[in-house]
C-alpha cells in the first residue's frame, strides 16, 4: 500500500564506506526526486529524474550517484562517505515534470556517518 | 534562485487558538506548496496553490501572487497540530525550493 517507500529507514556507517538508499513508488508517477534535510531541518533538492532521465543535478558532489533503472525506482549511491553526509534523505515523486502536481514523499532515510 | 522566507521560525500556541504562518518568495512561481513534518516523521503534502485560497478541515491556505506571499492558517488548533510546517516554491515541478520551516507547538 505504501506509495513511496525508502529503504533502509536508518543507516549508520563509517567514514569512507560506500552505501546505497533505495526508493520505489507505486503511484505511476513519471518524476522522482532526492531531497536532503540537514541538521537544521532545511530541505534541499539533490536530483530529479523524469522517466529515468536525469533532469536536475543540484551541485551535489560526484560521490553521490543516482540511478533510475525504471521510472518507478530511483536509488541513491554514495561513495566514500564523509561526516558531512549525515542527514535525512527523502525520496519523493510527482506525476510529471513541467507541470505542477502534488508531491508524495517517502518516510526518509536517516544516514549517520561515524 | 527563489528565496523562500517563512515566519515565524518558532510558534507556541494554546489549544483552540487561531494560528497563522507566513511565507514569502522572491521571484514568480508556478505553485506554492505547504508541507507538514511531525517530529521524526515523514513529510506530508497539505496544499498546492497557484492562486486564491484552499481549505481542508481546519487548515486554510491562501496565496497573493502580486505580493508573492502565502499564509497557512489553522483554526481551533489542537496539540496534534504540533509539527514543522514548510512552504516550498515550485518551478513547474522541476524541483521544490523550501523555506526553513516553522516549528509549531500547541499546548493543551
Amino acid at each position: 500500500d505504501t506509495a513511496v517507500s525508502q529503504t533502509p529507514k536508518y543507516l549508520v556507517t563509517q567514514m569512507g564506506n560506500d552505501k546505497s538508499i533505495k526508493c520505489e513508488q507505486n503511484l505511476g508517477h513519471d518524476t522522482m526526486y532526492w531531497y536532503k534535510q540537514d541538521s537544521k531541518k532545511f530541505l534541499k533538492i539533490m536530483f530529479s529524474y523524469n522517466n529515468k532521465e536525469l533532469i536536475i543535478n543540484e551541485t551535489v558532489p560526484n560521490r553521490f550517484s543516482p540511478k533510475s533503472p525504471d521510472k518507478a525506482h530511483l536509488n541513491l549511491h554514495i561513495n566514500s562517505l564523509e561526516l558531512g553526509d549525515s542527514a535525512v534523505y527523502f525520496c519523493a515523486s510527482s506525476r510529471i515534470i513541467g507541470r505542477d502536481y502534488g508531491y508524495t514523499f517517502g518516510s526518509g532515510t536517516r544516514l549517520t556517518v561515524v | 534562485k527563489n528565496e523562500v522566507e517563512q515566519s515565524p521560525q518558532n510558534l507556541t500556541a494554546q489549544e483552540g487558538e487561531f494560528i497563522t504562518i507566513n511565507c514569502s518568495y522572491s521571484v514568480g512561481i508556478s505553485a506554492l506548496h505547504w508541507l507538514q513534518q511531525h517530529p521524526g516523521g515523514g513529510i506530508v503534502s497539505l496544499f498546492m496553490l497557484s492562486s486564491g485560497k484552499k481549505k481542508h478541515g481546519r487548515l486554510i491556505a491562501t496565496i497573493n501572487i502580486q505580493e508573492k506571499h502565502s499564509s497557512l492558517h489553522i483554526t481551533a488548533s489542537h496539540p496534534r497540530d504540533s509539527a514543522v510546517y514548510i512552504c516550498a516554491a515550485s518551478n513547474s515541478g522541476y524541483a521544490l525550493n523550501f523555506g526553513k520551516g516553522t516549528s509549531l507547538l500547541v499546548t493543551p
